[in-house]
């Protein structure tokens, strides 16, 4: 257990449902991230919170919207997605945000499994 | 832009046995830290092992070790008696001056009893 929960762990939605993810860390850390992980592709990082501010949003379609209420929630808002976006979503965190050189290490929730039809 | 590169799809080593994982990267950057990432079927990801780019060194965890060879760009990582558990995929990851890690797309490792 890394101290990093998300719910669901398994979503099937149809493309023109609004679903939202929830992503919880019990670290006490300042940074949270959205990563995409499609089958045989590297991991892609989606967003970044700092402090509760976006820092990072890597050319993700606004058919995603991130939402960072405090440090320890981040929520992944999806809407009209496409089957396509069907990927496993993980949200990681980090004491800070890792702009700067340190040895900050990320720490992974167990994901959720997006099916779109 | 810094690119890693996991060239094994898919291995396999015998319970007890040692086996090797590549990973090579690209970058023009001196400063920047290394990392290998574990994925059980369980799908959480886990920190295996991180080694700094300005330590000769070689970091190492118990039974999982690094050859990192900086020239080369190379950062392979080393698992001796390799147990049941070890069967996941592993990612190796780049993190430099701009903070982002950037993943490799991961070799699947099984253990055979």
């Amino acid at each position: 257990e890394t101290g990093v929960t998300q719910t669901p762990r398994h979503l099937v939605m149809g493309m023109t449902n609004k679903k939202s993810l929830k992503c919880e860390q019990h670290l006490g850390h300042n940074a949270m991230y959205w990563y995409k992980q499609s089958a045989k592709k590297p991991l892609e990082l989606m967003f970044v919170y700092n402090f509760k501010e976006q820092t990072e949003n890597n050319s993700v379609p606004s058919r995603f919207s991130p939402e960072c209420p405090n440090s320890s929630h981040l929520f992944l808002h999806l809407h009209t997605l496409q089957p396509e976006d069907s990927a496993l979503y993980l949200c990681a965190s980090s004491p800070h945000y890792q702009g700067a050189l340190s040895t900050d290490t990320q720490y992974f929730g167990p994901g959720t499994r997006l099916t779109v039809l | 832009a810094q690119t890693v590169t996991q060239s094994q799809p898919e291995m396999s080593v015998q319970e007890a046995e040692t086996v090797t994982l590549s990973c090579t990267y690209d970058t023009s950057e001196s400063d920047y830290y290394l990392f290998w990432y574990k994925q059980p079927p369980s799908r959480q990801m886990i920190l295996v092992i991180r080694q700094e780019a300005y330590k000769q060194q070689n970091a190492t965890e118990n039974r999982f070790s690094v050859n990192f060879q900086k020239a080369a760009k190379s950062f392979s990582l080393k698992i001796s008696d390799s147990q049941l558990g070890d069967a996941a995929m592993y990612f190796c990851a780049y993190r430099g001056s701009q903070g982002n890690l950037i993943f490799g797309k991961g070799t699947k490792l099984s253990v055979k009893p």
